[in-house]
């Protein structure tokens, strides 16, 4: 079973509008959760992340995600996109005292001007 | 500053031949390293990770290997490729008790 759930692969949205990217995960315990992204050519790279505290973590780009723990989810938001948002996203969990990170398929975000 | 290298970055090797991919970390010391394969739809796969020079843990069985002869070097090894081992694989690292990882710009490889 798959342990880290991205759901709609593609979605293809249009400029300013708003983008949400769910994430859920089926570990008990505690968590360490990420979002990676990866544009067109470059390295997968840090979006956000996810230790302890607030559970709405900003990262760059004005990109936030909220860990919902009842939920086991982390969902990934950006209020309104922009064409260079076109990119991957991958959802990751950490367990806790474990080296590995497990990753979801991960979205494929088109963004059109 | 810390920087991970792989090359080549893109490799077409024919069915039956070895393969043989390197990654470096530069910056850092002792770091875990990690070996996935990336295919389109399918998320990334963690093949391989290591703890330190001569440690490696396999995750997914497979005609892969995985060696790591000094402390920032890792390499993804096979003896004979399957059209089947054709993706992109990335190397990524981490710090120690540190919960990110950091990734490499990748190979694209091609088994025809």
């Amino acid at each position: 079973a798959q342990s880290v759930s991205q759901h709609n692969h593609h979605v293809i949205l249009s400029e300013a509008a708003s983008l949400e990217l769910g994430c859920n995960y089926s570990y008990g315990g505690t968590v360490n959760l990420f979002w990676y992204v990866q544009y067109p050519g470059q390295h997968l790279q840090l979006l956000l992340k996810y230790f302890s505290g607030d559970p709405l973590v900003k990262g760059i780009k004005g990109f936030e995600a909220e860990f919902i723990k009842s939920k086991f989810s982390f969902n990934l938001r950006k209020p309104s996109v922009q064409w260079s948002d076109t990119a991957e996203y991958f959802c990751a969990v950490k367990r806790d005292g474990n080296n590995r990170l497990a990753f979801g398929k991960g979205n494929q975000v088109v963004v059109i001007p | 500053s810390q920087t991970i290298h792989q090359w080549p970055a893109t490799l077409v090797q024919p069915v039956g031949s070895p393969l043989s991919l390197e990654c470096t970390v530069e910056g850092t010391s002792n770091p875990n390293l990690y070996w996935y394969r990336q295919a389109a739809g399918r998320g990334l796969q963690l093949l391989f990770y290591s703890v330190g020079i001569g440690q490696i843990s396999s995750e997914v069985p497979q005609n892969l290997s995985a060696s790591r002869p000094q402390d920032r070097q890792f390499i993804l090894s096979s003896k004979k490729l399957l059209l089947s081992d054709s993706g992109f694989y990335l190397c990524a690292w981490k710090k120690g008790l540190s919960y990110e990882q950091y990734f490499g710009p990748g190979t694209r490889l091609t088994v025809t």
